[in-house]
């Protein structure tokens, strides 16, 4: 079935870094564009990141400019955010989402999710 | 501080019907298209709507979106236990060249 499995989470100090993996499968992961979306505890969804299906465009959130790196390997079905320079502020659960195809037209259609890698930046 | 300005919470009576407003500016809501998420609690965000007013395949009719201007609605009718979460809009807000959602709603069905 169509799935998107995150990884890489954990509990890190702050100014360390972490890479955030995304498996996909059940589609042709190379077809679509990807996107990387946080909530903090208690809070609400925060969009970090978007890559395009043949990852030549990208953009962040003004918040992980800089900071935050999103890749993608088509020939391993998978999305990557490499996190740099941690901050209390990212501590979330991360998820990444995929984005709707077919007759969709907004970019901010996001159809399939992950469960989720939960990112804890403390001392 | 969202760009997209959602009510912090609304509630209803088991079947009857509530709207949650989503209101942004000439660089986001006027500009894209609109989706809605629920998220119930503990559990990954679920597309509602995307472009403005579509269903995905599974989603039912009791829920609709629509658009005007600035704003957008989220509707949903014959309230059931089961619709109580968070609901959330997004869209593209070309100023920023980045996806913006609201704060969200949560949905409390009396």
């Amino acid at each position: 079935q169509v799935q998107l499995v995150e990884s890489g989470g954990g509990v890190v100090q702050p100014g360390r870094s972490l890479r955030l993996s995304c498996a996909a499968s059940g589609f042709t992961f190379s077809s679509y564009g990807m996107h990387w979306v946080r909530q903090a505890p208690g809070k609400g969804l925060e969009w970090v990141a978007l890559i395009w299906y043949d990852g030549n465009n990208k953009y962040y959130a003004d918040s992980v400019k800089g900071r935050f790196t999103i890749s993608r390997d088509n020939s391993k079905n998978t999305l990557y955010l490499q996190v740099n320079s941690l901050r209390a502020e990212d501590t979330a659960v991360y998820y990444c989402a995929r984005m709707k195809g077919g007759d969709a037209t907004g970019l901010s259609s996001f159809d399939i999710w992950g469960q989720g890698t939960m990112v804890t930046v403390s001392s | 501080q969202s760009v997209l300005t959602q009510p912090p919470s609304v509630s209803a009576a088991p079947g009857q019907k509530v709207t949650i407003s989503c209101s942004g500016s000439s660089s986001n809501i006027a500009n894209d298209y609109v989706s809605w998420y629920q998220q119930l609690p503990g559990t990954a965000p679920k597309l509602l709507i995307y472009d403005n007013n579509k269903r995905p395949s599974g989603i039912p009719d009791r829920f609709s979106g629509s658009k005007s201007g600035t704003s957008a609605t989220l509707g949903i009718t014959g309230l059931q236990t089961g619709d109580e979460a968070d609901y959330y809009c997004g869209t593209w807000d070309s100023s920023l060249s980045s996806v913006v959602f609201g704060g969200g709603t949560k949905l409390t069905v009396l």
